[in-house]
């Protein structure tokens, strides 16, 4: 598995970004990095992903570093509504498995 | 942008009874679709790789007469939770992956699955 690592918790004030770390360091050349997150009780949300350039869309940005073996998706301005689960995949083979992922808290 | 749903979103059983969850994409076709389940304050995890028109692929651990799984059109797949007992309660997702690349996979609301 490629496997990633994240910070299971964290915190971020309501108009701050959020800056949401991952680890993929066995990553491989031709293997994308996703991001999904997944408010209580729902089904997973895409975010974004990426392979080895930085993405911008309407809600995040992915920068992934040089070397591929970590990355940081950037929430701009966090709102309340940001508060979630996310999950940061390496898609191995057409095959996404999900980490512990990080849980986002935004606090007022 | 792509949309999933399932069917039922909320389920209440009684044990030893059968479940079928229904997993549709609404504006595209899936060559693939992929079931998940996820207890309380875990991750998801992958049960099985449902691919239209041949047999389904499980993951390990997960039992294939239990959860009989039915990729019939390029718009439906279907979960059947078997005989269910108490501890097959759980929060069913599944997801579908576009034509042949599914390098992105779009997420159903999930189904909860109470066995009493």
């Amino acid at each position: 598995d490629a496997k990633t690592t994240q910070p299971p918790s964290m915190d971020c004030a309501e108009g701050r970004a959020a800056n949401l770390p991952c680890n993929h360091s066995t990553i491989s050349g031709n293997e994308y990095v996703y991001w999904y997150r997944q408010i209580h009780s729902q089904g997973p949300q895409y975010i974004i992903h990426g392979l080895k350039n930085n993405e911008t869309n309407e809600m995040a940005s992915l920068i992934i570093t040089e070397d591929r073996k970590s990355s940081t998706l950037i929430l701009p301005h966090a709102t309340l509504r940001d508060t979630a689960v996310y999950y940061c995949i390496v898609n191995r083979n057409n095959d996404m498995r999900f980490g512990a992922g990080t849980r986002l808290t935004v606090k007022p | 942008g792509a949309v999933v749903s399932q069917h039922p979103s909320r389920v209440i059983c009684k044990s030893g009874t059968s479940v079928k969850i229904e997993c549709r994409s609404l504006d595209f076709q899936a060559t693939t679709m992929f079931w998940y389940r996820q207890f309380p304050k875990q991750s998801l995890m992958l049960m099985a790789t449902s691919n239209e028109g041949s047999k389904a692929t499980y993951e390990q651990g997960v039992e294939k007469d239990k959860f009989l799984i039915n990729h019939a059109s390029l718009t439906l797949s279907t979960l059947t939770v078997t005989s269910a007992h108490p501890e097959d309660s759980s929060f069913y997702i599944c997801s579908a992956a576009p034509g042949q690349s599914f390098n992105e996979q779009f997420f159903g609301p999930g189904t909860r699955l109470t066995v009493l």
